[in-house]
């Protein structure tokens, strides 16, 4: 089993839709969570961190974390093309490993 | 902040060649890591330093690969020989004690 699994997509939505990308992990001890975007040819960008459960609002991202499940999402509204991206999920495991998803590939479609 | 640093960007060698990669991370950050990234495995982790101390290179594929951290403000990736199935961006990424790691540009490696 993979420390951190996610639906490679890839996932299309219409502009202006919510995007919704998930990830589920394997430690239960693991504390931080972490979405990354890496636009192609480009290195993996921070866009939002979670350390407790519940919702966690930044501007159109909310990252969503229930640890009882082992579960992240990360939820885009209003889509736009920019968001076009691959999306990382990362998980700090309790030795402070990092340990990311294969990400899930999301095309924004104007 | 000028990020975390990456040289060179690109790297184009022959098989059996040493390739050296650089990496400069954030003033202050404890925590060093080299990456790889290909399409087929996705980003993973070759091996980590805290305080210029090697925590866990469990994720280096073999003994052709070697890394080092002199200092707090350089680090090393060292392959030799190089193989095609090398080939791959490798990055470098620098975090502060609990918190989130910040990636630098990525070497690009093709070995002929």
């Amino acid at each position: 089993q993979k420390e951190v699994e996610q639906n490679s997509g890839p996932l299309s939505v219409p502009e202006g839709a919510i995007a919704s990308l998930n990830c589920t992990y394997s430690d239960r001890g693991s504390q931080s969570f972490f979405w990354y975007r890496q636009y192609s040819g480009k290195s993996p960008e921070l866009i939002m961190s979670i350390y407790s459960n519940g919702d966690k609002e930044d501007g159109r991202f909310t990252a969503q974390l229930n640890k009882a499940s082992q579960y992240v999402s990360l939820l885009i509204r209003d889509s736009q093309p920019s968001d076009s991206a691959t999306y990382l999920c990362a998980v700090r495991a309790p030795g402070n490993q990092f340990y990311f998803g294969t990400g899930t590939s999301l095309t924004v479609i104007p | 902040d000028a990020g975390v640093i990456q040289s060179p960007r690109h790297e184009v060698t022959e098989m059996g060649q040493e390739v050296t990669l650089r990496c400069k991370p954030i003033s202050g950050h404890d925590y060093l890591f080299w990456y790889r990234q290909t399409m087929m495995r996705g980003l993973e982790l070759l091996i980590y330093f805290n305080n210029n101390v090697p925590i866990d290179d469990s994720g280096m594929p073999e003994d052709r690969f070697s890394a080092k951290m002199p200092n707090a403000s350089f680090s090393t990736l060292k392959i030799q020989p190089s193989e095609p199935r090398d080939s791959a961006v490798y990055f470098c990424a620098s975090s502060p004690l609990r918190h989130t790691q910040y990636f630098g540009p990525g070497t690009r490696l093709t070995v002929l």
